[in-house]
């Protein structure tokens, strides 16, 4: 169970088109859902706590225009990356939260997409 | 700015050793304190969660500490073997906030 799946795993785009990544809880019902970048040899840093229903929340230094995040149903939560420029390369994971206290909750992940922004 | 460090980076035992390695946060404000494993083009799959200082957690080969007061997990594998071979993320968390990820333990089992 709690199985979390990514599409595209990659994806090679051309600078100034958009990317849309989709991110699923295929045997759960996620009401938040994470958001995370990856630069090579550094932290996953969270980017946005995407919630069921609402807007997505964003942390400082990410801009919300650039990256759209809509969380429409509890399974499914989509992050687009608008005019896409080189600097956006990056690989980009998703979690959902899993069930639990709030001391004990899990965070599933799907396996990430890389993106290459030419 | 939270910070979370691991160690070592990067570290390549054989097979058949046993080996540990490091998660270091505040130790202020201490919430709770996962471990993930993460193999390459797969998922990070989630081993422990431990809230208490002192906890200690076992699943089959691997075992992890936790000492709240002076900020830092230790998490252990008994007799390595090459399935072993990923890496072993910490991400710690404080009350009501988001996880805060270390970059990482690569680990490499040699044959």
């Amino acid at each position: 169970g709690a199985v979390v799946s990514q599409h595209p795993s990659r994806v090679i785009c051309k600078s100034g088109t958009s990317v849309k990544i989709e991110c699923r809880s295929l045997d759960f019902q996620a009401t938040t859902m994470f958001w995370y970048r990856q630069f090579p040899k550094q932290s996953l840093m969270l980017m946005a706590t995407s919630n069921e229903g609402s807007k997505a929340t964003y942390e400082q230094g990410v801009e919300k225009d650039k990256f759209l995040i809509n969380h429409a149903s509890l399974t499914l939560s989509t992050l687009t990356v608008t005019s896409a420029h080189p600097e956006d390369s990056s690989f980009y994971i998703c979690s959902a939260r899993g069930g639990g206290t709030p001391s004990t909750y899990e965070q599933y992940f799907g396996p990430g997409t890389r993106l290459t922004v030419t | 700015i939270l910070n979370v460090e691991q160690s070592p980076q990067s570290l390549h035992v054989q097979e058949g050793d046993s080996t540990n390695f490091t998660c270091s946060f505040p130790s202020s404000n201490f919430y709770a304190l996962h471990w993930y494993r993460w193999e390459t083009a797969k998922s990070p799959e989630a081993l422990f969660v431990m809230t208490l200082n002192g906890d200690e957690k076992k699943k089959g080969r691997i075992s992890a500490t936790l000492n709240t007061k002076e900020g830092y997990s230790y998490l252990y594998i008994k007799g390595s073997q090459p399935e072993d071979s990923a890496t072993y993320l910490c991400a710690f968390r404080l009350y009501g906030q988001n996880f805060v990820f270390g970059p990482g333990t690569r680990l490499s089992v040699l044959p």
